[in-house]
């Protein structure tokens, strides 16, 4: 089954600094790969995605690229901000025939020091 | 957007007991959901897929005798942990696919945190 690995499992910046975080996963039929951002006890927030067959997107200060050959895919947050502190759990979801299994990374706690 | 709500959010409840929770998606029709547990600072552990009508499929180590999965509606899906131990104390979260073209979307309930005494 599919494996993904994320890095690093901690992260603190400076408030306006980038961060980034990567992720590689494992099956080569993933073909989606979503970003969630989890603040204490709450649910998942879907930030952003990408599909297999784009290699890059942006959404303002947050980013994702992805290289499928090396199965790797990272996260860039610019200009972090205090209230992007927070749990970001990268994902990969195998295409499925009739549904699609969302497998987590172990996650990246993330600090923004103010 | 899409909306899934849990019910109840939190439980306490004696060990040897067990604990149903729900998972609704409330605007629209969802066939597929799945049940995570998630252990304080550990990622989303996928435990089943539940297909309406038809029976769940469990993960590699997840007991289905346990976790019992009932899908019995387009809208609804249901979790009872049986005989309750303080090591099933986790925080579940269920999501529910929506089918959107040729892509699949899912979309989280808020979770449920539970506590065996």
């Amino acid at each position: 089954g599919e494996n993904v690995e994320q890095h690093p499992s901690t992260l603190s910046v400076q408030e306006g600094d980038s961060a980034v975080i990567k992720c590689t996963y494992s099956d080569s039929a993933s073909n989606y790969f979503p970003w969630y951002k989890q603040e204490l006890g709450k649910r998942p927030q879907l930030i952003i995605d990408i599909r297999s067959n784009v290699g890059e997107k942006k959404d303002q200060r947050i980013a994702v690229t992805l290289n499928k050959t090396a199965k790797h895919f990272s996260l860039h947050i610019t200009e972090t901000q205090p209230e992007d502190s927070a749990v970001y759990f990268c994902a990969a979801t195998p295409k499925g025939t009739s549904y699609d299994k969302v497998i987590f990374g172990p996650g990246t706690s993330l600090s923004v020091i103010p | 957007g899409a909306v899934v709500s849990q019910h109840p959010s939190r439980v306490i409840c004696k060990s040897g007991t067990s604990v149903k929770i729900e998972c609704r998606s409330l605007d629209f029709q969802a066939t597929t959901m799945f049940w995570y547990r998630q252990f304080p600072k550990q990622s989303l552990m996928l435990m089943a897929t539940s297909n309406e009508g038809s029976k769940a499929t469990y993960e590699q180590g997840v007991e289905k005798d346990k976790f019992l999965i009932n899908h019995a509606s387009l809208t609804l899906s249901t979790l009872t942990v049986t005989s309750a131990h303080p090591e099933d104390s986790s925080f579940y979260i269920c999501s529910a696919q929506r089918v959107s073209g040729s892509d699949n979307e899912q979309f989280f309930g808020p979770g449920t945190r539970l506590t065996v005494l």
